[in-house]
């Protein structure tokens, strides 16, 4: 069963304005913690934005905040004031489990979505 | 700061031939990871390390060996590549705790011909 959902595989965006990215996730562990990556056009990986189970509050660095539905189980990513830099792969990402088991410490990716910004 | 390394950047193999993927890292993570990214999948894990002397199966594991050499090292091996082998693949780290995000390596582009 797929444990992180991207459902939009190509976003649009114009440049200066806010975008949202969407990814939900399924997991029965009261403990986990979820990741944004950006992979630009090079191909390294980028660590953007955590959020863990716990946190009360969302999660935000610089213009990238990420909206956390803990009931809904979705963890999306928004961008502000789009920049032309901004176009590339995203990737959602869930580390469950807890100090001490043997999952602990594993990473699942969503299938990514390519977000475009135009001028 | 080297942080996670990759070698080699790129490969070409031919079906049925053999290759190690090297990865190494100088954080001192406990955690290592081999991931393959293909078009459309997202990266999927092949195997994992959560320490020294352990690894275990992730979603894609067959076809690939790995080998945690020590706290540093974690190899990937394909005995006899197949064509759907072909793929861009990544090695990361992470250090203990719910809330470290993964180091990755540069990735090795391999194609199976």
């Amino acid at each position: 069963a797929q444990k992180i959902t991207q459902t939009q595989p190509g976003m649009f965006v114009q440049e200066k304005e806010a975008v949202t990215l969407d990814c939900t996730y399924d997991t029965s562990d009261p403990s986990y913690g979820l990741f944004w990556y950006k992979q630009p056009s090079s191909g390294e990986m980028i660590f953007l934005i955590y959020q863990g189970s716990y946190d009360q509050q969302n999660a935000t660095e610089g213009r990238y905040s990420l909206n956390f539905q803990k009931a809904r189980k979705s963890a999306n990513l928004v961008i502000s004031a789009s920049q032309l830099g901004d176009s590339a792969m995203y990737f959602c990402a869930m580390r469950e489990g807890r100090a001490g088991g043997t999952s602990y410490g594993k990473l699942t990716f969503g299938q990514g979505t390519i977000l475009t910004v135009h001028p | 700061n080297a942080g996670v390394t990759q070698t080699p950047k790129f490969q070409v193999l031919k079906t049925g031939q053999s290759m190690t993927l090297q990865c190494a890292q100088d954080m001192n993570h406990n955690s290592m990871y081999w991931y393959r990214q293909d078009p459309g999948m997202g990266l999927r894990l092949i195997y994992y390390s959560a320490s020294e002397g352990t690894t275990d199966k992730g979603e894609v594991p067959n076809g690939y060996n790995v080998s945690r050499l020590n706290k540093r090292e974690f190899s990937l091996r394909l005995e006899s590549a197949a064509p759907s082998q072909t793929s861009v693949y990544f090695c990361a780290s992470t250090a203990p705790g719910r809330n470290t995000e993964a180091f990755f390596g540069q990735g090795t582009r391999l194609t199976v011909v």
